[in-house]
């Protein structure tokens, strides 16, 4: 298996703009995981799917961010308006039941 | 609010020593317990779980668990400057499948 895809790698946006990143999970795992991770903050829980339904979004900061899984093997993170505080990096986490989480490469997002 | 608590460090060990990393955590009815790597740049990467008191070894990696201390522990023996990296830990609060929370990490520099 390829394991968790992301794209983009990097995102340099200015802000006010729209972005949207995108995840494929491991084939077969059926929870999905938005992760945001900051120095200050360290990794902090977006949202995160189960069957491809949203069972917790109390993560997402504000109502700019917005999240989608229309089939098992994609999902999209949105952000509009984006703004320089969201400057981070976004990691997708797919896992099997109880299992621990198997990581994507991550999107570095610049907001400038 | 369910909290992992983790020494920021920098850790430092001499090639060969054995690094002790340690992780709190608050909820005494979490059930699961992962131990995560991160090179700087890099996603996580799962390297240990245990789930029951006591110890668990993998390779040069043993894992510790006190649930009556509410702590775990990673042991990293005979220590590599490959092994310098953040090591965070990852707790699920409660049994069935609610999301892991994890800690902000401790980083480890391992010195020729």
């Amino acid at each position: 298996d390829a394991g968790v895809i992301q794209s983009p790698r990097h995102e340099v946006t200015e802000m006010g703009q729209e972005v949207t990143l995108r995840c494929k999970p491991i084939s077969g795992h059926d929870y999905l995981f938005w992760y945001r991770q900051t120095m200050m903050r360290g990794l902090e829980l977006l949202i995160y799917f189960n069957n491809n339904v949203p069972i917790d979004d109390s993560g997402m900061p504000e109502d700019r961010f917005s999240a989608k899984m229309p089939n098992a093997s994609f999902s999209t993170l949105k952000i509009q308006p984006s703004e320089p505080r969201d400057s981070a990096v976004y990691f997708c986490a797919s896992s099997q039941g109880k299992g621990g989480y198997t990581f994507g490469s991550g999107t570095r997002l610049t907001v400038v | 609010q369910k909290e992992v608590e983790q020494n920021s460090g920098p850790l430092s060990v001499p090639e060969g020593a054995i690094a002790s990393l340690n992780c709190t955590y608050s909820d005494r009815g979490s059930q699961s317990f992962f131990w995560y790597r991160q090179y700087s740049g890099k996603s996580p990467e799962l390297i240990m779980s245990i789930y029951s008191n006591g110890d668990k070894e993998d390779g040069r990696f043993t894992a510790q668990l006190n649930k009556a201390s509410q702590y775990v522990s990673l042991l990293i023996r005979d220590s590599q400057p490959s092994d310098s990296a953040t090591y965070l830990c990852a707790v699920r609060p409660l049994s069935g499948n609610t999301p892991l929370v994890f800690g902000k990490g401790t980083r480890l520099s391992v010195i020729a």
